[in-house]
Formats: structure tokens, sequence, C-alpha cells
């Protein structure tokens, strides 16, 4: 049972690459969710998917793009990368209701030069 | 709004002390309030969670308890061990379409022997 399932771990882009950050989860949730996390910042929410076949924006969502492929699958692009997005990614999925919280992937490490 | 006001750190105890990571937050509407652990390297792990008022949740000898009249959730531990080194991250979650998630800046512990 493999939870939330991030691509890749790592990756180096250079300013104005393009680049699609992969999550899939397998425990049937209705939400899924990506989130930056910044030191001293906590966790910012980019994009989230209520439910297969919809998205909406989060705090930060300038920059970016999300597809929700299907109930497993949400994906996160950035098209024109820039220093200010060198992070750490992480995706999440919920059953939906609030006292169930979330489960995180194992995130992903993204710098631009 | 939605917010988590979370004791900032870093945290340095040594084993066996007592810990207390302060967190309050604001909501609309009735929350439910969670404790995530961030061990180097990783994604966030749920470790306690408490969904109305006057719960106390725990695991792994760490407690919380869901104090409405003083809008807290205080994470507490009697006797730390250097294993407890972490960033901890305080977090509510309001039911709205998507069941969204605020996260504190997190609390950096370091446990030493």
């Amino acid at each position: 049972n493999a939870g939330v399932t991030q691509t890749p771990k790592f990756q180096v882009l250079k300013t104005g690459q393009s680049m699609t950050l992969q999550c899939a989860q397998d425990m049937n949730h209705n939400s899924m969710y990506w989130y930056r996390q910044d030191p001293g910042m906590g966790l910012r929410l980019i994009y989230y998917s209520a439910s297969e076949g919809t998205t909406d924006k989060g705090e930060v969502p300038n920059g970016y793009n999300v597809s929700r492929l299907n109930k497993r699958e949400f994906s996160l692009r950035l098209e024109s990368a820039a220093p200010s997005q060198t992070s750490v990614y992480f995706c999440a999925s919920s059953v939906g209701r609030a006292n169930y919280g979330y489960t995180f992937g194992s995130g992903t490490r993204l710098t631009v030069v | 709004g939605n917010s988590v006001t979370q004791m900032e750190g870093p945290v340095t105890l040594s084993e066996e002390a007592f810990l207390t990571i302060n967190c309050t937050y604001t909501a609309t509407g009735y929350p439910s309030l969670f404790w995530y652990v961030q061990y180097p390297g990783e994604g966030l792990q749920l470790l306690l969670k408490a969904t109305k008022a006057d719960d106390k949740g725990s695991n792994k000898g760490f407690e919380a308890t869901y104090r409405k009249e003083t809008t807290s959730f205080h994470l507490e531990k009697g006797s730390v061990q250097v294993s407890d080194s972490a960033v901890y991250f305080c977090a509510l979650s309001v039911q709205t379409g998507a069941n969204n998630l605020f996260f504190g800046t997190g609390t950096r512990l370091t446990v030493i022997p």
C-alpha cells in the first residue's frame, strides 16, 4: 500500500524551462492538494482538487497549473520556471472530510537556477 | 479567517526533558485540529488529532487538548527522546468544499543526548 507517491524526488531546472510534477494516490481519496514548503513559511497551498474533474486555486497559484487526470492522479506543471519557485513541493490527499486530515507524499525538491 | 499561530523555534532540549510547543488558532466555524511531524528528508506524517472541544489527541507519548475557550492546541510530551528531533506543524481543518488544511509555520525540535 504505497499511499501518496510523488515523482521525481529531486529536480534541477534552468530558468524558463518547464516540467511536470507527478502525484498518485492509491487510497481512493476524493481530494488532492499541492503545497510548497519554504523555510520559515510553513506549507502554502498552491492548488487543490476537491474531487475528480475539479480544481481550484490556493494561496500561491501564480506560475503553476494543475491537472486532475483521474481520481488517482494530480499533476503540477511549471510552464516557465523561475528561481522564486525553488522549493520543496508536497502532494497530499484526503477523503474530503475535515476530521480525517491528509496523507502526504515524500516531496519533490526543486531547484531553479 | 482561518489561521494557526505556532511557537517559534528552534527548540533544543536535553533527552528526558518536558516538551511544550504552543499553538493557537482562529477559525470560522468548528475546526478539527492536528499536529503533524516532519522528520529530516521526509514528508509530513499525522501525529495526532482532535475533532471537537475538550478532546485529547495522543500518540507516541505526545498529547494535545483542544481548548475552545483559549483557542489553543498545545503539544506536550513528558520525556523527549533523541528520535523526537523533527519539525512539528500545528494545523486546522474546516469543512469547506475541499477540506483545506491551514498550517502553522512549524517548530524545529532538537533533542540532545
